[in-house]
């Protein structure tokens, strides 16, 4: 069964714009977590969703970060504008109910 | 301010040794606690979760839990090499609906 999936593995942008990464859960987990990790701050939990539906977002930044989960399958997390402190590794984890969370291979962002 | 700390490392284990990581939780009510190992440049991997008092065996890896300590950690027995990573412990926020806090991890480097 095919892990999490994650895209673009790699992003190189200009400050000021806007940045989407994309995720897929591994099939059948209903919950999706976004994390960002950096060397000062660690791995951060940003915002995650049950059966589509955002349940916890404290942890996103600022206004400039938004997520969405049209479907089961698929999420996005959007920057905008982005700016140079943003850069960091973005994961995308999906997990069953009082389950275990598995990983997907990261975003790297660079915002220059 | 709900808090997993860990000793940042390096750890230094010869091969073959026993390399025991620790880890402390504040939420005295998280009830499920979880390892990741993350080599460098990749994404966190679980390794094992434990969420009663005592051991939990899995292979070379074992992991003991002391919920009146606030106390986890785990053991890796016969290091190897391969072992070199850093480890993260986790523990899921109480009420939190899947919600983890992440420690900053430690690093094992496991030399021949």
């Amino acid at each position: 069964d095919a892990g999490v999936i994650q895209s673009p593995r790699h992003e190189v942008t200009e400050m000021g714009q806007e940045v989407t990464l994309r995720c897929k859960p591994i099939s059948g987990h209903d919950y999706l977590f976004w994390y960002r990790q950096t060397m000062m701050r660690g791995l951060e939990l940003l915002i995650y969703f049950n059966n589509n539906v955002p349940i916890d977002d404290s942890g996103m930044p600022e206004d400039r970060f938004s997520a969405k989960m049209p479907n089961a399958s698929f999420s996005t997390l959007k920057i905008q504008p982005s700016e140079p402190r943003d850069s960091a590794v973005y994961f995308c984890a999906s997990s069953l109910p009082r389950g275990e969370q598995y990983f997907g291979p990261g975003t790297r962002l660079t915002v220059t | 301010q709900k808090e997993v700390e860990q000793n940042s490392g390096p750890l230094s284990v010869p091969e073959g040794a026993i390399a025991s990581l620790n880890c402390t939780y504040s939420d005295r009510g998280s009830q499920s606690f979880f390892w990741y190992r993350q080599y460098s440049g990749k994404s966190p991997e679980l390794i094992m979760f434990i969420y009663s008092n005592g051991d939990k065996e899995d292979g070379r890896f074992t992991a003991q839990l002391n919920k009146a300590s606030q106390y986890v950690s785990l053991l890796i027995r016969d290091s190897q090499p391969s072992d070199s990573a850093t480890y993260l412990c986790a523990a899921e926020v109480s009420g939190g609906y899947n919600k983890l806090i992440f420690g900053a991890g430690t690093r094992l480097a496991v030399h021949p």
